[in-house]
């Protein structure tokens, strides 16, 4: 059974400052990986989807990166800021599978 | 605007209650889902849709039935409420591009079961 952790649960930054998320993941046999992020009392947002073929996503100042072999995904956000404050989770889609399974989330908060 | 609509956005009902929560996109998408997210758990997925006229369970299937009325809709009904089942709500859509998956989430239902 596929199970996904995210390291650490929670997360406090000063403005500015460069950061990395860490996401793990028990079954290598993976689709694809998507970071999400979450502000609070509403949905998920899709920030990026990696395919299981490649090694790396960019958007803006963020980087998803794929570590297959190893089973480890981080999210680098550059430059950080007070509006990048919420809760970033991964998922990971199986092969031959619609379904993913998500990390719990890694609460970030960036202060001024 | 073009998305994933959830209905109702905030419920409160007794044990042994039933109700229907709704979801419906207007994006052409093929794949829809039912998830919930409780504290400390993460999202866990209830039921979801491959295509219309299909339905396959998730994670947490217990307690609920699921409905895709058409390629628009795909709807959650809890047949007899229980505390157990006090959660936030969300439903996603999604299509196969260049064999990606992206998904598009709803805003949410917050469900309390007293």
């Amino acid at each position: 059974k596929q199970e996904v952790t995210q390291i650490p649960a929670a997360l406090s930054v000063p403005e500015g400052e460069n950061l990395v998320l860490n996401c793990s993941f028990t079954d290598s046999a993976i689709y694809n990986l998507q970071w999400f992020r979450q502000d609070p009392g509403k949905g998920l947002t899709s920030l990026l989807l990696i395919q299981s073929s490649q090694r790396e996503q960019t958007s803006g100042r963020l980087n998803a990166s794929l570590d297959k072999s190893s089973g480890r995904s981080t999210l680098y956000i550059a430059a950080s800021q007070p509006g990048d404050s919420a809760t970033y989770l991964c998922a990971v889609r199986q092969g031959g599978s619609e379904k993913l399974v998500f990390g719990k989330g890694t609460k970030l908060t960036v202060n001024p | 605007n073009a998305g994933v609509t959830q209905t109702p956005k905030f419920q409160v009902l007794k044990t042994g209650q039933s109700m229907t929560l709704q979801c419906a996109q207007d994006m052409n998408h093929n794949s829809m889902y039912w998830y919930r997210q409780d504290p400390g758990m993460g999202l866990r997925l209830i039921y979801y849709s491959a295509s219309e006229g299909t339905t396959d369970k998730g994670e947490v299937p217990n307690g609920y039935n699921v409905s895709r009325l058409n390629k628009r809709e795909f709807s959650l009904r809890l047949e007899s409420a229980a505390p157990s089942q006090t959660s936030v709500y969300f439903c996603a859509s999604s299509k196969r591009t260049d064999g990606a998956n992206v998904l598009t989430f709803g805003a949410g239902s917050r469900l309390t079961v007293l």
